[in-house]
């Protein structure tokens, strides 16, 4: 059975530097994608950054990279110059190809300190 | 920028009753999708459907549950006889097409929707 795992429920950083959200998952399924959304107090759920299994390199975008070790099943999202913008509940998901279904983790709250 | 839209925005209800939740993917899509959120908890996958049908559903989407196109714009979530338990954020999504490609594009990505605050009391 597919699984995601968050270990950290809630994360502080300083505005400007950069922070390690971690994420591990488990499937059986050899061909998946991994996602991170941004979910902000107003409750909305926001794309960030997307990663296939097969993917040679890390995705980045803009100032969202995701660190991605296939041997150790681990997704992480690595946010460089945090904002106060940043502060909001972030969701690692994964979806196996061929499927529909998106499971997600726990979440990670992000505060980010001025 | 095209964007997945719900209406209501908060929806209370009372125990037993029925409750419709409306959803407007984007506009090319095929594929949509109900999520659900419990205040606190984690996303909840639903329900998926194509083609005028369920392509998947969840054990949480159970006989109480269904969904349906009406029409070419519009796909509904109707939960009968609320239960307090029911009480949750609801997310609708869609996607351009079907699952994802072991290449790597996140072009079937879900967009989801805002969400319905339901409260069931």
């Amino acid at each position: 059975a597919q699984k995601i795992t968050q270990t950290q429920p809630g994360m502080f950083v300083q505005e400007k530097e950069a922070v390690t959200l971690d994420c591990t998952y488990d499937t059986s399924d050899p061909s998946y994608g991994l996602f991170w959304y941004k979910q902000p107090s107003s409750g909305e759920m926001i794309f960030l950054i997307y990663q296939g299994s097969y993917d040679q390199q890390n995705a980045t975008e803009g100032r969202y990279s995701l660190n991605f070790q296939k041997a150790r099943k681990s997704a992480n999202l690595v946010i460089s110059a945090s904002q106060l913008g940043d502060s909001a509940m972030y969701f690692c998901a994964m979806r196996d190809t061929g499927g529909f279904k998106t499971i997600f983790g726990a979440g990670t709250r992000l505060f980010v300190k001025a | 920028e095209p964007e997945v839209t719900q209406t209501p925005s908060h929806q209370v209800t009372q125990m037993g009753q029925e409750v419709i939740l409306r959803c407007v993917p984007i506009s090319n899509h095929l594929y949509f999708y109900w999520y659900r959120q419990i205040l606190g908890q984690k996303v909840e996958f639903l329900v998926s459907f194509y083609n005028n049908e369920i392509s998947e559903k969840s054990e949480i989407f159970d006989d109480q549950f269904s969904v349906e196109r009406p029409d070419g714009s519009n796909f509904t979530l109707k939960i009968r006889s609320t239960k307090l338990e029911d009480s949750a954020m609801y997310f609708c999504a869609s996607s351009g097409g079907d699952s994802l490609v072991a290449s790597g594009r996140s072009s079937r990505e879900q967009y989801f929707g805002p969400g319905t605050r339901l409260t069931v009391t």
